[in-house]
């Protein structure tokens, strides 16, 4: 079994923070790591996929790296709000690439 | 654009009986996937497609069937459940650019109880 791992497995804040989440998975035989949001009584939903190191991807407040050769992406939050509480996922595809391995996410509560 | 779309939404099934659950995406994706939602345990593959008549096992496949007839379904059997199967279920597709490189979009998700 491939781990991915997420940590912290849960976090709050107060609303205005700045925040960030890291994602560890194997380096070797490197596709992709994809990020999620997933909000309570949705599905999750993709942030971002990134596949070269040194990627860096961002949308609104929200912003990523990824360092394939040390096997680790970290997931940044800016100025977080309440709309951003939600579990955030991190997955990489193994084995062929078709495979997925989630890690068990980081829990995001945003104190208003 | 309906997505993904999965039926049904809950189900409660006595242990020993089989059931299908049912998966269906209109993006005309290659890929697809079945994963099941534990507590604590994250989300994990069962079983994934990458284009009709093609499937094959993910991590924890034990218990459970698959088949794609079509680009559109993707449909997961439970033979004979078992009150292990209690999760809930979700099916992804994506587009298959590159391996592993297609973002996954979700369906809202089966809540099976097995007694």
């Amino acid at each position: 079994i491939l781990n991915v791992e997420q940590s912290p497995q849960s976090l709050h804040v107060q609303e205005g923070d700045s925040t960030n989440f890291t994602c560890s998975f194997p380096s070797s035989n490197f596709y992709a790591l994809h990020w999620y949001r997933w909000e309570t009584a949705k599905s999750p939903e993709a942030l971002f996929v990134m596949t070269l190191n040194g990627d860096e991807k961002k949308k609104g407040r929200i912003s990523a790296t990824l360092n394939t050769k040390e096997g680790y992406s970290y997931l940044y939050i800016k100025g977080s709000q309440p709309e951003d509480s939600a579990t955030y996922l991190c997955a990489s595809p193994r084995d062929t690439g078709n495979q997925f391995y989630f890690g068990t996410g980081t829990s995001l509560t945003v104190i208003p | 654009n309906a997505g993904v779309t999965q039926t049904p939404k809950f189900q409660v099934l006595k242990t020993g009986q089989s059931m299908t659950l049912q998966c269906a995406q209109d993006m005309n994706h290659e890929y697809m996937s079945w994963y099941r939602q534990d507590p604590g345990m994250g989300l994990r593959l069962i079983h994934y497609s990458v284009g009709a008549g093609i499937t094959d096992q993910g991590e924890v496949p034990n218990g459970y069937n698959v088949s794609r007839s079509t680009t559109e379904d993707f449909p997961l059997r439970l033979l004979s459940a078992a009150p292990s199967q209690t999760s809930v279920y979700f099916c992804a597709s994506s587009s298959r650019l590159v391996r592993g490189s297609g973002e996954q979009y979700f369906g809202p998700g089966t809540r099976l109880t097995v007694t």
